[in-house]
């Protein structure tokens, strides 16, 4: 069965420092991997997907990722974090035989002034 | 585009009150999916259509709840009796059909139930 796991409840890190948010994977097959963010009081936002080609994803945001296929890991990263960017912070993979998408335990970046 | 639509935003409801919460799609979009999100469970996959069928209907909790989708452009997911455990954030998303495509999500219905 496909599933992601997000190993830290809560991640803080002080404005301008870069931020990790990290996911490890398991699937069968080619991995389909997504990050959202969400704010108070609202929806899911998409900020990335990694389907194929290069490691590095580039996002929305200033956000990036990166798919280690050796580690499964496809961890979120940005070189210099706001105060705004303090949210909660989903990994994702989408079965690809179901097409379901499967999110992680989410986790909750705080970013100090 | 609007984006996925959901209504209502916040709905108070009594123990065993029907409860209907609605989803408009994104125009286009062929995969719907319900998701429950509440501080004990995270974020839950209760229904999936695509094109307008039900696929996956795994993740509904029990048969007190529904979810219908009569056309390309609307949907909704059915609470009767509803029950205090409930109480939470129903999301409604909707994607393209092809496998590396994201989900856009509404904005929500908070549902709590008393």
């Amino acid at each position: 069965a496909q599933s992601v796991a997000q190993p830290e409840d809560q991640v803080n890190v002080a404005e301008g420092n870069p931020l990790t948010v990290k996911c490890t994977y398991s699937v069968s097959g080619n991995p389909y991997l997504f990050w959202y963010v969400q704010y108070p009081n609202r929806g899911l936002q998409f900020l990335l997907k990694y389907i194929t080609g290069d490691n590095l994803v580039k996002g929305s945001y200033g956000f990036e990722a990166e798919f280690n296929k050796s580690q499964t890991s496809f961890h979120l990263k940005k070189p210099s974090a706001l105060v705004s960017d303090s949210a909660l912070y989903f990994c994702a993979v989408r079965d690809s035989g179901t097409y379901k998408y499967i999110f992680g335990t989410g986790t909750r970046l705080k970013v100090l002034a | 585009d609007a984006g996925v639509i959901q209504s209502p935003r916040h709905e108070v409801t009594e123990m065993g009150q029907e409860v209907t919460l609605r989803c408009k799609p994104i125009s286009g979009h062929n995969s719907l999916f319900w998701y429950r999100q509440t501080m004990m469970r995270g974020l839950e996959l209760l229904i999936y259509f695509n094109n307008n069928v039900p696929i996956d209907d795994s993740g509904m909790p029990e048969d007190r709840f529904s979810a219908k989708m009569p056309n390309a452009s609307f949907s909704t997911l059915k609470i009767q009796p509803s029950e205090p455990r409930d109480s939470a954030v129903y999301f409604c998303a909707s994607s393209l059909g092809g496998v590396n495509t994201e989900a856009f999500f509404g904005q929500g219905t908070r549902l709590t139930v008393v």
